[in-house]
C-alpha cells in the first residue's frame, strides 16, 4: 500500500465549480498535512497546510482533514482556468521531518 | 518571503561525467532536501539534512551524494552520471520541529546523454 494516495486524474471541472480533491495516508502518527500546486514545468508551490481535524480555509481553497479516517481533501470554490495545475498531497512521516508526498492528482479547469 | 533558489534550471551532461547541483535558501532554514520528479514516479527524496555537515539517506540515494558545508548551501552531486538520471532535480527547505512546511526551488532539469 502507498503510503499517500490520490486519483492521478484528470479531473475535468467546470469554470465556477467547486473542485475537490482527495487524498488518504497510511501512517497514523502523521500530524502535518499540506497541499502543493505544480503548474506543467514548474516547481511545487505550497497553498495549504493543515494540522487539526476539521475544515481550514484559505481564500477560495478550503482544507479538510479527518485523522480517524486518514483522509485529507482540497476544495477549490469558483474554480478559475488557472486553477488547471497537478496538486500534491503531503504529509509529514512518522515526525522524522521529512514528508510523503502522493503522485499528484491533475487538474484541469474547462472555461 | 522563503527564497530556494537552484543554480541552473537546464542542464546536459554526457555519462561519466561529474556533476554538482547547488541549492541556495535565504530563510535560515535547518533542513534542506533534495528530490527528483520523473512521470509517474511523483517525487522521490533523495538526501535530505537537519544541519551543517550532516546528511540523511532518503529514499534513492545511490548514485549521488551530498554536501552540506554552510547553512544555506546545499549540494546534490552525481559522482558518475548516467542516462537514468536525467530527471527533474528538486531542492527544498523548511524549519525544524512540527510545522515540516517545504518551499521548493525552480528545479534543474537535467539530461544525461
Amino acid at each position: 500500500q502507498k503510503e499517500v494516495e490520490q486519483n492521478s486524474g484528470p479531473l475535468s471541472v467546470p469554470e465556477g465549480a467547486i473542485a475537490s480533491l482527495n487524498c488518504t495516508y497510511s501512517d497514523r502518527v502523521s500530524q502535518s498535512f499540506f497541499w502543493y500546486r505544480q503548474y506543467s514545468g514548474k516547481s511545487p508551490e505550497l497553498i495549504m497546510s493543515i494540522y487539526s481535524n476539521g475544515d481550514k480555509e484559505d481564500g477560495r481553497f478550503t482544507a479538510q482533514l479527518n485523522k480517524a479516517s486518514q483522509y485529507v481533501s482540497l476544495l477549490i470554490r469558483d474554480s478559475q482556468p488557472s486553477d488547471s495545475a497537478t496538486y500534491l498531497c503531503a504529509v509529514d512521516s512518522q515526525g522524522a521531518q521529512k514528508l510523503v508526498f502522493g503522485q499528484g492528482t491533475r487538474l484541469t479547469i474547462n472555461p | 518571503d522563503v527564497k530556494v533558489t537552484q543554480s541552473s534550471r537546464y542542464l546536459v551532461k554526457r555519462t561519466g561525467e561529474k556533476v554538482f547541483l547547488e541549492c541556495v535558501q535565504d530563510m535560515d532554514h535547518e533542513n534542506m532536501f533534495w528530490y527528483r520528479q520523473d512521470p509517474g514516479l511523483g517525487l522521490r527524496l533523495i538526501y535530505f539534512s537537519y544541519d551543517v555537515k550532516m546528511k540523511e539517506k532518503g529514499d534513492i540515494p545511490e548514485g549521488y551524494s551530498v554536501s552540506r558545508e554552510k547553512k544555506e548551501r546545499f549540494s546534490l552531486i552525481l559522482e558518475s552520471a548516467s542516462t537514468n538520471q536525467t530527471s527533474m532535480y528538486l531542492c527544498a527547505s523548511s524549519i525544524p520541529g512540527g510545522v515540516y512546511e517545504q518551499y521548493f526551488g525552480p528545479g534543474t532539469r537535467l539530461t544525461v546523454t
